[in-house]
């Protein structure tokens, strides 16, 4: 079963505009990553950020953190039209013995006007 | 440093016939993964292995079955193929609890 669900599952805005996607999941994890998806291509990591951390930037993305609520946000500033893409978030658990599962949600689909 | 890298990146299948995901990193990662993606879907997981030797099922194994042939290379057979199983699969590979980095895809069509 999915853990995390994003919202909204679509996000049309201009160009310049700011980007926002939430992500709820429901167990406790080790670690949230988001991740980018461009029509037709693989995933590409863009941030992790630890459950002991409460917001981390990279570049004109900024990402939150509230493990009392199980959320975390994704906010994407000054969007281009290079941005529009998928974007998923996805919990990372400790499964035994050294290993690691990674538990994806639907994903919001991010569409910058030009 | 080509990353991870996938073949096929098509395939067509009749039911009942089967076939070999191939993937491979030059990461040197521990941890390779095979997900498939269904429309308007997230990923979900297949088979895992957390190091060479090792092979654990994910959420979805039902059909599938996996060799870690060495810590670079990590298969998925499909034994006998169902239309249920047309999607598109990813491979992945990470170190532990860190980001994954994902292969291009291998778009498979079961008819």
């Amino acid at each position: 079963s999915q853990q995390g669900e994003e919202d909204p599952q679509a996000l049309s805005i201009q160009e310049g505009e700011n980007a926002t996607m939430n992500c709820s999941y429901k167990t406790s994890i080790n670690n949230l990553q988001w991740y980018r998806q461009n029509s037709g291509r693989g995933l590409v990591h863009l941030i992790l950020i630890r459950s002991n951390e409460r917001e981390k930037h990279s570049g004109r993305l900024r990402v939150t953190l509230d493990t009392s609520k199980k959320s975390s946000s994704l906010l994407i500033t000054a969007s281009r039209a290079a941005d529009t893409a998928s974007y998923f978030c996805a919990t990372l658990l400790y499964s035994g013995a050294g290993s690691y599962q990674l538990t994806f949600g639907k994903g919001t689909k991010l569409s910058v006007i030009p | 440093n080509a990353g991870v890298t996938q073949t096929p990146k098509f395939q067509v299948l009749k039911t009942g016939q089967s076939m070999t995901l191939q993937c491979a990193q030059d990461m040197n990662h521990n941890s390779m993964y095979w997900y498939r993606q269904d429309p308007g879907m997230g990923l979900r997981l297949i088979y895992y292995s957390a190091s060479e030797g090792t092979t654990d099922k994910g959420e979805v194994p039902n059909g599938y079955n996996v060799s870690r042939l060495n810590k670079r290379e990590f298969s998925l057979r499909l034994e006998s193929a169902a239309p249920s199983q047309t999607s598109v699969y990813f491979c992945a590979s990470s170190e532990a609890s860190t980001g994954q980095y994902f292969g291009p895809g291998t778009r498979l069509t079961v008819t």
